[in-house]
């Protein structure tokens, strides 16, 4: 089936600890998305990709980084630098035609333990 | 900027009972693009109804309906006879029309939690 995979579900990391979040899609989507979702609030956008080899920051990049090697992959990594990670991360995607919809995978729970 | 307000923080409905969750938004843009997204326990958000800036038609589908007036800026959404499984978060979502990736970054609401007991 098309979709966006996104894991692990759960990951539990330690202070200081560096981590990287899996998304990756089979829609032959161009444009790809992360979104963090914090209890009680709408999701923010961290960062955002177009096509390959490229990127750009969200509203709330500080404290993150990702690649984009490849069209269907587009990992995102909580660094050290992140004050306060714990949240739930969501991967989007989207064919790039305006008015198409806009996919999202089952969201990443990260904990800091 | 963009925003957008969702100010039912939680409704809680008996089964079968009609419920309207509100959303209304601000943007400069004069193209834009309106989502609503529903969010089950199990954490996904699943996409329910895309409206563009220039189509007001509301629209029902099924048990669902919106209501986008423009002129109030509002994009509300009432579920008919709602049952248990409509129980969720729903989220009112707002993108700019133009081009590049100004579609997918969507500014969010901060969601409303809609229990239903039967």
């Amino acid at each position: 089936d098309g979709g966006i995979t996104q894991s692990p579900k759960y990951l539990f990391r330690k202070e200081g600890q560096n981590v990287t979040l899996s998304c990756e899609q089979n829609l032959n989507h161009d444009a790809m998305y992360w979104y963090r979702q914090d209890p009680g609030q709408g999701l923010r956008l961290i960062y955002y990709s177009q096509i390959v080899n490229d990127f750009q920051k969200g509203d709330i990049a500080e404290g993150y980084s990702v690649s984009r090697e490849k069209k269907e992959s587009f990992p995102l990594t909580v660094t050290s630098a992140q004050k306060n990670p714990t949240a739930f991360y969501l991967c989007a995607s989207w064919s790039g035609r305006l008015g198409n919809t806009i996919y999202f995978g089952e969201g990443s729970w990260l904990t800091v333990v | 900027a963009q925003k957008v307000t969702q100010a039912q923080t939680e409704i809680s409905v008996v089964e079968k009972e009609d419920v309207t969750l509100d959303c209304v938004y601000e943007t400069r843009d004069t193209t834009y693009y309106l989502f609503w997204y529903k969010q089950p326990p199990s954490g996904e958000l699943v996409f329910l109804i895309r409206r563009n800036s220039f189509d007001e038609q509301n629209e029902i589908s099924g048990r669902y309906s919106w209501n986008f007036q423009k002129s109030t800026s509002s994009f509300n959404f009432t579920i008919t006879a709602s049952q248990v499984v409509d129980s969720a978060v729903y989220f009112c979502a707002l993108s700019g029309g133009g081009g590049g990736t100004s579609y997918g970054k969507l500014t969010f609401g901060q969601g409303t939690i809609l229990t239903v007991h039967p």
